[in-house]
């Protein structure tokens, strides 16, 4: 079956520390993938996207990976903020009619 | 603000009501989308507009309808609702094709009582 997979349900780290967020799919290939913050009670919104040709992509403190040998993708977030807390979500772009099919989320909450 | 709009914000209905939600979005966007939102669980995606042409999840009960009158607007028609139907539900939109992201609205929460 298909499944996307985030490490983890909640992930605490130190201000400044790097945080990093796992996305695992099976049984897809998706032509691009993307990382997206949804704060409590709000809707997502798109931080960053990465082609399936593209190894690392980077914009301020984020960047991100993606090997489609392994199935995986990374997200950090370096020198992270109390305001970087949030649930992070992947989300495969598989360019077919169920277009953004989302993981679960990693709630991260980065502590002062 | 994303430029997708949904309202209401919050809605409290009993299993016998009738109650739409609706989204717009100011984007120019040819696709729109609802997911439901539940505790723990994915993003589901419910229902696609996209260049007029609607796909659903065969998963969705038919106590959801959608309604999609113009690219800009999205109406999600709610009857006979269950409690476990309560869950944030949020309209997207996109430009229909590779190397797009969704906007999201802020979403419907909705509680079936």
């Amino acid at each position: 079956s298909q499944k996307i997979e985030q490490n983890s349900e909640a992930l605490n780290i130190q201000e400044g520390k790097t945080a990093t967020l796992t996305c695992n799919y099976t049984n897809y290939s998706p032509a691009y993938l993307q990382w997206y913050r949804q704060d409590p009670g709000r809707g997502p919104v798109f931080l960053l996207l990465i082609r399936e040709n593209e190894k690392e992509k980077r914009k301020e403190r984020l960047k991100v990976t993606f090997d489609t040998t392994l199935k995986q993708s990374l997200f950090h977030i370096t020198a992270s903020q109390p305001a970087d807390s949030a649930t992070y979500l992947c989300a495969l772009d598989t360019g077919g009619t169920y277009k953004y099919i989302f993981g679960t989320g990693t709630r991260l909450k980065v502590l002062a | 603000e994303t430029g997708v709009t949904q309202t209401p914000r919050h809605l409290v209905m009993g299993m016998t009501n009738k109650k739409s939600l609706k989204c717009e979005q100011h984007l120019g966007h040819n696709a729109m989308y609802w997911y439901k939102q539940s505790a723990k669980k994915p993003l589901e995606l419910m229902f696609v507009y996209s260049l007029e042409e609607r796909v659903e999840n065969n998963s969705v009960p038919s106590r959801f309808s959608p309604e999609c009158p113009n690219s800009s607007h999205l109406f999600l028609h709610l009857h006979t609702l269950q409690p476990e139907d309560s869950a944030l539900y949020l309209c997207a939109s996109s430009q229909q094709g590779l190397n797009t992201e969704a906007f999201f609205g802020q979403g419907t929460r909705l509680t079936v009582v």
